[in-house]
């Protein structure tokens, strides 16, 4: 069965540094998809970046960086230069091949302080 | 380029009554799924809409039933509304064969 793991409530970043959001995932599958998003209190999921189980890069997206481990099944977001508008909640999703469902994790409350 | 968007934002209903929440996908998409999520939870699957055919479902009862339009357009219907289906219910595009999946803003609804 899928399932994701983040194991931080919550994390606090002072503006311009960077920051790691830590993702685990659990699946017998080859080929699946990690997903990240980021829900600030208006409710809006908002798309961060995207990585596939055979892709050999790790994938960017401007600040945006995911930190692909498959041998560890990690999929850790890294944020660099945080801002104060980076305050939000942080899902780490999956979607296994074959199914159509994304599985989220619990989240992570990040807070950028000034 | 018009994203995911739902209607109404939020909603209050009682306990036995039945709602519909509306649901246009992104510009380009024909794939509308369906999320609940509840007060400090991450969202969960309800069900996923292809070429107006219900394609997935998740483990949710009866009660949730749904419905895709020619226009890709879709509508999730909850009967006998209880306590706990208070929550943001989230509607999410994807299609031509892309993988990422793009969210709406959400109805809240709330009973009481």
């Amino acid at each position: 069965a899928q399932k994701i793991t983040q194991t931080q409530p919550g994390m606090f970043v002072q503006e311009k540094e960077a920051v790691t959001l830590d993702c685990t995932y659990d699946t017998s599958d080859q080929s699946y998809g990690l997903f990240w998003y980021k829900q600030p209190s208006s409710g809006e999921m908002i798309f961060l970046i995207y990585q596939g189980s055979y892709d050999e890069q790790n994938a960017t997206e401007g600040r945006y960086s995911l930190n692909f481990q498959k041998a560890r099944k990690s999929a850790n977001l890294v944020i660099s230069a945080s801002q104060l508008g980076d305050s939000a909640m942080y899902f780490c999703a999956m979607r296994e091949r074959g199914f159509q469902k994304l599985v989220f994790g619990t989240g992570t409350r990040l807070l950028v302080s000034p | 380029d018009a994203g995911v968007t739902q209607s109404p934002t939020h909603l209050i209903k009682t306990r036995g009554q039945q709602v519909t929440l509306r649901c246009s996908p992104k510009s380009g998409h024909d794939t509308v799924s369906w999320y609940q999520q509840a007060l400090g939870q991450g969202p969960q699957f309800i069900f996923q809409y292809y070429e107006e055919e219900e394609r997935q479902r998740g483990n949710f009862p009866d009660r949730f039933s749904g419905h895709q339009f020619p226009n890709y357009s879709s509508e999730l219907n909850v009967n006998a509304l209880l306590l706990g289906d208070s929550a943001l219910y989230l509607c999410a595009s994807n299609g031509g064969g892309n993988e990422k999946l793009f969210f709406g803003s959400g109805t809240q609804l709330s009973v009481l």
